[in-house]
């Protein structure tokens, strides 16, 4: 298994410009999720789905859009990119409910809107 | 609001050395604590889970205490290696919205030294 993979690794970007990031897990979780990760804070929700179709915002969604067409699949869109949006965006995915039941991480997109 | 505080901000040790990072809460309601590793680079990795009847959890040298009448964790590193470098990172999940309410800490980054 290759668990949750993200695509690109890296991609610089001019502002203005626009670009999908994707995540895609192989382990059959409902949930999906996306953060970002900036220095000195904790990692923030942007957009979160709880199921193909469904989608939901997070804690910072504003620029951003996503999409769960496929239930292995979750896509991030920034539509027009701004330098506040360089980040390290990270997906996550999960089986549903409370406890014990942990998010496992993708290895990362770096960005950088210049 | 929610909140997780970590320290040290950073920490340095020598290999074979103990050391014991510290992580303060005061999400509500509260529903799990996990303490997720973190390699530069690299998305978080989960090392434990704790529920509120749980107070100790243990992961190979990892171990994790839970006080919740005091909203405190500690995660115990024994023996450190050069492998544990790396930043790690204290989140609460608050009760309801299907696990997605989580907070997350900035991290202590840990550097393991010869």
């Amino acid at each position: 298994n290759a668990g949750v993979t993200q695509t690109p690794k890296f991609r610089v970007l001019k502002t203005g410009q626009s670009m999908t990031l994707l995540c895609a897990q192989d382990m059959n979780h409902e949930y999906m999720y996306w953060y970002r990760q900036d220095p000195g804070m904790g990692l923030r929700l942007i957009h979160y789905s709880v199921g193909e179709g469904t989608t939901a915002k997070g804690e910072v969604p504003d620029g951003y859009n996503v999409s769960r067409l496929k239930k292995q699949n979750f896509l991030l869109g920034l539509e027009s990119a701004a330098p506040s949006q360089t980040s390290v965006y990270f997906c996550a995915s999960k089986t549903p409910g409370q406890g014990h039941y942990e998010q496992y991480f993708g290895p990362g997109t770096r960005l950088t809107v210049t | 609001k929610n909140q997780v505080e970590q320290s040290p901000q950073s920490l340095i040790i020598l290999e074979g050395k103990n050391c014991t990072l510290q992580c303060n809460y005061t999400v509500s309601p509260f529903s799990n604590l996990r303490w997720y590793k973190q390699d530069t680079g690299r998305g978080p990795v989960s090392l434990t889970i704790m529920t509120f009847s749980e107070n100790t959890k243990s992961n190979g040298r990892y171990t994790a205490t839970l006080d919740a009448d005091t909203k405190q964790s500690s995660l115990h590193i024994t023996a450190s290696q050069l492998s544990d470098s790396a930043s790690y990172i204290c989140v609460v999940s608050a009760i309801g919205g299907g696990g997605n309410k989580l907070t997350f800490g900035t991290g202590t980054q840990l550097k393991v030294e010869l």
